[in-house]
């Protein structure tokens, strides 16, 4: 099946700084979507994408979903400990088994936030 | 409020005691799934139901079943299970957010499987 290759696979920073991690794939996706889990939760959703290029932001988060539709990026600004957690990036292929609701996941960034 | 609720949030078992894993959502929405989430391996989609009593297989479906009887209940039973279905389970249901924004799969809190 279709892979997401999601980088860093983990993160330690200073409060304050800001974070970069991007999700790559061989093949197009429709939709992007950015979760975050906490330790011992479930993920929650941060942004979905629906257009190639589309740029959304979300108070210090911002996220775009690359022209190729093959690529996205999550930039957290001005880090707070608060962060600290696994971001996920996932996708929605585009025909996937007769399900348009099938999500395939990245495995996941670490984010440590010093304070 | 949007709820998924999963019992229990914690297990410990024996291998080959059958065991079921509840899942329960209140946004009356269609489609739920299953995911398994592992160390380095992310989240994997166990199976999935596209309605009531329509059922597929995600991409680990093996030692697993599920039924869906209800829209709301979406049960992941472990006939026999074996210590490689320790993980972390999660059940998700997906639709709109209320606002416009369509596809948003929203987790339960996990339940947390060992099989001894």
């Amino acid at each position: 099946g279709q892979q997401l290759n999601q980088s860093p696979q983990s993160m330690f920073i200073q409060e304050g700084e800001d974070v970069s991690m991007n999700c790559t794939s061989s093949s197009i996706f429709n939709t992007w979507l950015w979760y975050k889990q906490d330790p011992g939760e479930g993920p929650v959703l941060l942004i979905a994408l629906y257009k190639a290029g589309e740029l959304t932001s979300n108070g210090r988060l911002t996220a775009q979903f690359g022209i190729t539709r093959k690529d996205s990026f999550l930039n957290i600004s001005a880090s707070i400990p608060s962060d600290v957690g696994i971001y996920f990036c996932a996708g929605h292929p585009p025909g996937s088994g007769g399900s348009n609701y099938k999500l395939t996941f990245g495995k996941g960034t670490l984010l440590t936030v010093n304070p | 409020e949007a709820q998924v609720t999963q019992n229990p949030r914690y297990l410990i078992t024996v291998t080959g005691k059958k065991l079921t894993v509840t899942c329960s959502q209140n946004m009356n929405h269609e489609y739920m799934s299953w995911y398994r989430q592992d160390p380095g391996l992310g989240l994997r989609q166990i199976y999935y139901s596209m309605n009531v009593e329509v059922t597929d297989k995600g991409d680990v479906p093996e030692g697993y079943k599920v039924s869906r009887k209800e829209k709301r209940n979406f049960p992941l039973i472990l006939e026999s299970p074996s210590p490689n279905q320790t993980s972390l389970y999660f059940c998700a249901s997906t639709g709109e957010n209320g606002r416009g924004t369509k596809n948003i799969q929203y987790f339960g809190a996990g339940t947390r499987l060992s099989v001894l």
